[in-house]
């Protein structure tokens, strides 16, 4: 039973144009969620975070939103460059407990 | 800092055969954890260790084992390596506490077993 969804594994976006990748949970302990971004033959980088008792985190290019009651939570990248082609993860905790990901999604940004 | 590395880059493992993937933190990380991600698939925990000789299983601990003797080394052991076990496995670790979640990753090692 996944804990975290990411229901498309794949996006396409031309280059300068808004990137929105989508992630739900089923958890509503959750309380801290993250993004994650994989290049190919690399491990997962952190991107950005945020806390269950925000909605929105900023962090240049990148915002994450927060919906609890829908348990969905987005990142934004604006604008898109071909550098931010890669899989993004989404991960989230409930307390201390390990990090559950999500499948990913594939970021193609064309120039 | 090297952060988290992890050795080998890549092996290939015939079936019924042993080996250890190494992974090794130089960040005073207290919590470190075993990945293995399937093609297509997420990350899926295997092992996590919240400190020096404290360990737990995760979601996938079937034909694996590993150790925490000390705070830098986390050590996966396969005994009797299955074609199931192919896969790319990360290691990973974090300090823990309070916003300290973020977790690191190492570059990962390519395990095929024919």
């Amino acid at each position: 039973d996944q804990q975290v969804k990411q229901n498309s594994p794949s996006l396409s976006v031309q280059e300068g144009r808004i990137s929105i990748l989508n992630c739900d949970y089923t958890n509503s302990m959750f309380d801290y969620f993250l993004w994650y971004k994989k290049y190919p033959a690399e491990g997962p980088t952190f991107l950005i975070s945020i806390s269950s008792i925000k909605d929105k985190n900023e962090d240049g290019r990148f915002t994450v939103f927060l919906n609890k009651s829908a348990k969905h939570l987005s990142l934004h990248i604006v604008p898109s460059q071909p550098g931010d082609s890669a899989v993004y993860f989404c991960a989230a905790r409930e307390g201390n407990t390990p990090l559950v990901f999500g499948k990913g999604t594939r970021l193609s940004v064309i120039a | 800092n090297a952060g988290v590395t992890q050795t080998p880059k890549f092996r290939i493992l015939k079936i019924g055969q042993s080996m250890t993937l190494q992974c090794t933190q130089d960040m005073n990380h207290n919590y470190m954890y075993w990945y293995r991600q399937d093609p297509g698939m997420g990350l899926k925990l295997i092992y996590y260790s919240v400190g020096a000789g404290i360990t737990d299983k995760g979601e996938v601990p079937n034909g694996y084992n590993v150790s925490r003797s000390t705070t830098e080394d986390f050590p996966l052991r396969l005994e009797l390596a299955a074609p199931s076990q192919t896969s790319v496995y990360f290691c990973a670790s974090n300090k823990g506490g309070g916003s300290l979640w973020e977790q690191f990753f190492g570059p990962g090692t390519r395990l095929t077993v024919l």
